[in-house]
């Protein structure tokens, strides 16, 4: 099977400029979650969706935004950037997520995409 | 809260050492899952292992082996013969099976240098 992918890789914005950025989960998997990897902040949950909803949410601001498609491929998209969004956005997808007791799904992870703010 | 401490920032050690990555957690939830992923610099989180709270059995993986124990909330990785291509940032992670579902609680990670 072919494994998580994001693109764009890599991204050079300014500030105030918006992105999306985009992630293909594994086949047949139907959760996808998004982190953000900063060397002050490390890794940090920014939301998961589950067909086609947002089920968990991190505590990131509003400018911070994400959808998922039918075919669960996901986007996730960061309006009026700021210096600080600079980072590793990575995406991980899993075969359900769950929870509630049932147990949880491993994730696993794409390349991540690099985002620079100037 | 869930929370996962990685308390050493960085590890250097010569190739054929054994190497152990701590890792101690806090969770209220009595069902929960834990993670180690290798991030080399490529920058891709690599899953190595998942251990469920309810099996406490100790696991071996060639080179490496996982430490669990849940008195100590601990759950420590070691690579035995060190080799360079083991050089990387290692994390340490934690979902709660109660909630949070397609969410993991990351360590700071344990950048380990691993010298020819």
């Amino acid at each position: 099977k072919a494994g998580v992918t994001q693109t764009p890789r890599y991204l050079i914005k300014t500030r105030g400029q918006q992105v999306t950025l985009s992630c293909s989960p594994i086949s047949g998997h139907r959760s996808v979650s998004w982190y953000q990897q900063t060397p002050g902040q490390g890794l940090q949950f920014l939301f998961e969706y589950f067909s086609e909803t947002q089920r968990n949410k991190g505590n990131f601001p509003g400018r911070f935004s994400g959808r998922q498609f039918s075919n669960s491929r996901s986007e996730m998209n960061v309006s009026t950037l700021e210096l600080g969004d600079s980072a590793l956005y990575l995406c991980a997808s899993s075969p359900e997520g769950l929870a509630g007791g049932r147990g949880t799904d491993t994730q696993y992870f794409g390349p991540g995409t690099r985002l620079t703010v100037l | 809260a869930q929370k996962v401490t990685q308390a050493q920032t960085e590890i250097s050690v010569v190739e054929k050492e054994d190497v152990t990555l701590d890792c101690v957690y806090e969770t209220r939830d009595t069902t929960y899952y834990l993670f180690w992923y290798k991030q080399p610099p490529s920058g891709e989180l690599v899953f190595l292992i998942r251990r469920n709270s309810f099996d406490e059995q100790n696991e071996i993986s060639g080179r490496y082996s996982w430490n669990f124990q849940k008195s100590t909330s601990s759950f420590n990785f070691t690579i035995t013969a060190s080799q360079v291509v083991d050089s990387a940032v290692y994390f340490c992670a934690l979902s709660e099976a109660r909630t949070n579902a397609g969410k993991s609680t990351f360590g700071d990670g344990t950048t380990l240098t691993v010298k020819p």
